[in-house]
């Protein structure tokens, strides 16, 4: 079955570091999300992409947050300069189309020391 | 209001029994409904949708009361496997955006 996946699974940086947090959707969809989810606390929208742009984000999506599709596989969530309070779970997620269900991939743990 | 309200529980429920546990939604113009199981750690996976008409799938049921703005889940017959936390999900579909807004997660324990 296909599925999602991320890369790395943790991840352990510096405040003020920038992080690269990788996935691979599945391969036929054509909808990419980023979502987050702080220890304890609900899963969170982060941003939503489309046909190589952003077609919604949140108010967490600030100006140090940007979203790439680098290549036909890849899809990356950067943070330039990171902040405790971004420690979280990462979790990108994948639908074929805009009304189905989004698929989520492992997540990748960030903890910003 | 919170957008997606649920109760955080736990429910401790014994094997065999039956659990039942509602959402709240604020959103009228919410337009899809899921629910979305998350065991601890990991990410959340379907479940099952929610329908208008209520729908079932195997020992888990689901309903939607779109004038009350409330969706329900009900497990039958719950399994040790059936312990995580169940995440009521809505989704307020934009032409371009299509942004998952979750609840809190309610934690369900079944214990033998």
């Amino acid at each position: 079955e296909p599925e999602v996946t991320q890369t790395p699974s943790h991840q352990v940086t510096q405040m003020g570091q920038e992080v690269i947090l990788r996935c691979v959707p599945i391969s036929n969809h054509l909808y990419f999300y980023w979502y987050r989810q702080i220890l304890g606390q609900k899963v969170e929208f982060l941003v939503s992409f489309y046909n190589n742009e952003i077609s919604e984000k949140s108010e967490i999506f600030d100006d140090q947050f940007s979203v790439e599709r680098p290549d036909g596989s890849n899809f990356t969530l950067k943070i330039r300069s990171t902040k405790l309070e971004d420690s979280a779970m990462y979790f990108c997620a994948s639908s074929q189309e805009i009304q189905e269900t989004q698929y989520f991939g492992p997540g990748t743990r960030l903890l910003v020391l | 209001r919170k957008e997606v309200e649920q109760d955080p529980g736990p429910f401790n429920v014994p094997e065999g029994a039956t659990v039942a546990f509602n959402c709240t939604y604020s959103n009228s113009a919410s337009q899809s409904f899921f629910w979305y199981r998350q065991d601890c750690r990991k990410e959340p996976k379907l479940l099952m949708s929610v329908y208008s008409s209520g729908n079932e799938d195997g020992r888990f049921t689901a309903q939607l009361n779109r004038a009350s703005q409330y969706i329900s889940l009900l497990i039958r017959d719950s399994k040790l496997s059936d312990s995580a936390t169940y995440l009521c999900v809505v989704n307020s579909l934009k032409a371009a955006g299509n942004k998952l807004t979750f609840g809190g997660g309610t934690r369900v324990l079944v214990k033998p």
